[in-house]
């Protein structure tokens, strides 16, 4: 099992840029989660789809940023524009239906930083 | 809302020395509780869960009880190596909801 796979894994750009995040889930797994981790915030959750529904987005910071799940095998998290404050550690996490409650599988993250 | 609270960090212990790192929750209902682990420049992993009241989850060496009169999980291990430094997540999950809400982690340092 590959796990949960992230790209890029490091992303360096300028303020005002378009920027995109990519997960591919764990194969079988019907939920996905988007956190993104600050030094000064945490963790925190951003959005989550089940069965590639968004079904609670109240995390996500502003007009500026949006995702989408178009299958079972995708996501993408953009920021459009970018600005210096969200330059973070972006996770994105699957769980399956039959795991334990409400286990989730972590991929590595990508770091986002805008200049 | 549910919240969890846990230990400021960073934790710095010598090799073999016993480790805690106290963790309480507030949730309505019995939620879930876990621990995560996460290694530098990775992910987050589940490292040990309970689901009930007075549940024990156990793994690698590292141990926490579900006690609800307390409503606290706290994270021990009688015997810490360098490899166990890492950032240590408390979280709970409510019954029946697919988010789970994270403490703000505590940072261990293991030096040998």
């Amino acid at each position: 099992d590959a796990g949960v796979i992230q790209s890029p894994r490091h992303e360096v750009t300028e303020m005002g840029q378009e920027v995109t995040l990519r997960c591919k889930p764990i194969s079988g797994h019907n939920s996905l989660f988007w956190y993104r981790q600050t030094m000064m915030r945490g963790l925190e959750l951003l959005i989550y789809f089940n069965n590639n529904v968004p079904i609670d987005d109240s995390g996500m910071p502003e007009d500026r940023f949006s995702a989408k799940m178009p299958n079972a095998s995708f996501s993408t998290l953009k920021i459009q524009p970018s600005e210096p404050r969200d330059s973070a550690v972006y996770f994105c996490a699957s769980r399956g239906a039959r795991e334990g409650p409400n286990e989730q599988f972590f991929g590595p993250g990508t770091r986002l930083t805008v200049l | 809302g549910n919240s969890v609270t846990q230990m400021e960090g960073p934790v710095t212990l010598s090799e073999e020395a016993f480790l805690t790192i106290n963790c309480t929750y507030t949730a309505t209902g019995y939620p879930s509780l876990f621990w995560y682990v996460q290694y530098p420049g990775e992910g987050l992993q589940l490292l040990l869960k309970a689901t009930k009241a007075d549940d024990k989850g156990s793994n690698k060496g590292f141990e926490a009880t579900y006690r609800k009169e307390t409503t606290s999980f706290h994270l021990e291990k009688g015997s810490v190596q360098v490899s166990d430094s890492a950032v240590y997540f408390c979280a709970l999950s409510a019954l029946g909801y697919q988010k789970v809400t994270f403490g703000t982690g505590t940072k261990l340092q293991v030096i040998p």
